[in-house]
C-alpha cells in the first residue's frame, strides 16, 4: 500500500544536540511538507518543496534545516537553535497540478526535550 | 498574509443531530478547500475536499462552499460519538502549493 512513513515515532533530545525525523513517501508525489503541532493549536508550516534539490521556507522554519535529494524522501533535522522543539511532526505529501490533491499525512513523530 | 479561520470549540452535538463546522478565508483567489478530522495524538485523516461553489455530498458528510462570502462548511449529519474530534479545514491558494490550515474545531458529540 502506498503512504507515508515517519520515523521515529517518539524521539528524545538532549541539550545541545541536532536530531533528524525521517520522511518517506512511496506515492510518487512531487511536493512535501513538515508542519509542527503544538498542543491545542493547529499545523503551522516548517518547510515543503516541490521538486527534487529544491526548498522553500515556511512560517516557522527558524531552527530546522531540510534537503530533498530523492524524490520520495524529506528530512527535517530539528536544531540546537531551535530552543523550544517539543511538540508533534508531521510529514506530508502531495501531487502538483489538480485542484483535487488533498495532503496525505504520515503518523507523526513525537518530539521531547531530555 | 493569507489566513484561515475556525471558531476552536468545543462545539457540543447530542448523538443524532447535526453537526455544523465553519470556515473562513482571507484571500479571493483560494482554489481548494479540504476538511480533515484529527483524533487526539493521531495525524489527520481526509475527510472531504471541494473546489467548486455549492455543495458536495459524501454519505453523513456535506462540504459547502461559497466563494463570494469566503466561506466553506462541512455538515455532519446523524452525529455519532465517534466523530468527536478536531476538524481541520485547509485552503490551497492560487499560485502556490501551500496549504494553509484553521486552528480547527473541536467536536463533541454527546451520547
Amino acid at each position: 500500500d502506498g503512504g507515508i512513513t515517519q520515523s521515529p515515532k517518539y524521539l528524545f533530545r538532549k541539550e545541545g544536540q541536532n536530531v533528524t525525523l525521517s520522511c518517506e513517501q512511496n506515492l510518487n508525489h512531487d511536493a512535501m511538507y513538515w508542519y509542527r503541532q503544538d498542543p491545542g493549536q493547529g499545523l503551522r508550516l516548517i518547510y515543503y518543496s516541490q521538486i527534487v534539490n529544491d526548498f522553500q521556507k515556511g512560517d516557522i522554519a527558524e531552527g530546522y534545516s531540510v534537503s530533498r535529494e530523492k524524490k520520495e524522501s524529506f528530512p527535517l533535522t530539528v536544531t540546537s537553535a531551535q530552543k523550544n522543539p517539543t511538540a508533534f511532526y508531521l510529514c506530508a505529501s502531495s501531487a502538483l497540478g489538480r485542484l483535487d490533491q488533498p495532503q496525505h499525512f504520515g503518523d507523526g513523530t513525537r518530539l521531547s526535550i531530555l | 498574509q493569507k489566513e484561515v479561520e475556525q471558531n476552536s470549540g468545543p462545539l457540543s452535538v447530542p448523538e443524532g443531530a447535526i453537526a455544523s463546522l465553519n470556515c473562513t478565508y482571507s484571500d479571493r483567489g483560494s482554489q481548494s478547500f479540504f476538511w480533515y478530522r484529527q483524533y487526539s495524538g493521531k495525524s489527520p485523516e481526509l475527510i472531504m475536499f471541494i473546489y467548486s461553489n455549492g455543495d458536495k455530498e459524501d454519505g453523513r458528510f456535506t462540504a459547502q462552499l461559497n466563494k463570494a462570502s469566503q466561506y466553506v462548511s462541512l455538515l455532519i449529519r446523524d452525529s455519532q460519538p465517534s466523530d468527536s474530534a478536531t476538524y481541520l479545514c485547509a485552503a490551497v491558494f492560487s499560485g502556490t502549493y501551500k496549504y494553509i490550515f484553521g486552528t480547527g474545531t473541536r467536536l463533541k458529540v454527546l451520547a
